[in-house]
């Protein structure tokens, strides 16, 4: 199977502070990982598209300056929010295609982040 | 634009059959995708549809129209465990990113 682990899986920090989160693929190579945001009650909401190597493409409305995205290798990719304020807590989800696979996303566990 | 629509709740009795709609518009169509996701929780793959027809996977099927723009999950024998988010989502063409729907919450009585 195609495992994704996320970590941490709840972090709380104090306003203005950076978090970061770390999505790895465990058993297979990832060239594109992407990254999700979920308030409660609504759907995911794709942040942006992580590509191995290169700048990440980020959504319409995304900071990035805010929210840094590293993808250094083939099996991890960081998502760090900057600066952190409350109306970024939220349930952050990574997700990522295992190459040979019919475009099935797996997903992280996911991160709950609880800004004070 | 894109526009992905499915009902925002349902409700349905253990051991029953529900039939969850999905319809969309989008610039473009690389499969349909079922996930499942529990409260508080990653969603999970249920299934995928690129060709027209009904694709079954134990007690799930799922079912696909691409001239109507048109899908369903289909949910038998219904277990109390099913309460869960369903999202329907649309590939694009030229990547792999999804376009999400909202999600229809499904509530299982005893």
């Amino acid at each position: 199977g195609a495992v994704v682990s996320q970590h941490p899986s709840w972090v709380i920090c104090k306003s203005g502070t950076s978090v970061k989160i770390e999505c790895r693929s465990l058993d297979f190579q990832a060239t594109t990982m992407f990254w999700y945001r979920q308030f409660p009650k609504q759907s995911l909401m794709l942040m942006a598209t992580s590509n191995e190597g290169s700048k990440a493409t980020y959504e319409q409305g995304v900071e990035k300056d805010k929210f840094l995205i590293n993808h250094a290798s083939l099996t991890l990719s960081t998502l760090t929010v900057t600066s952190a304020h409350p109306e970024d807590s939220s349930f952050y989800i990574c997700s990522a295609r295992k190459p040979a696979g019919a475009n099935v996303l797996t997903f992280g566990a996911g991160s709950r982040l609880t800004v004070l | 634009g894109q526009n992905i629509d499915q009902p925002t709740e349902m409700t349905a009795t253990e051991g029953a059959i529900v039939q969850i709609n999905c319809t969309y518009q989008t610039s473009g169509f690389n499969g349909l995708f079922w996930y499942q996701q529990h409260a508080g929780e990653a969603p999970t793959f249920l299934s995928y549809n690129v060709l027209d027809g009904l694709e079954e996977k134990g007690r799930f099927s799922s079912f696909l129209s691409r001239s109507k723009g048109y899908s369903y999950l289909l949910l038998k024998e219904l277990q109390m465990k099913d309460s869960a988010s369903y999202l329907c989502a649309v590939g694009q063409d030229s990547n792999y990113q999804l376009i999400w729907g909202a999600g229809t919450k499904l509530i299982i009585k005893p």
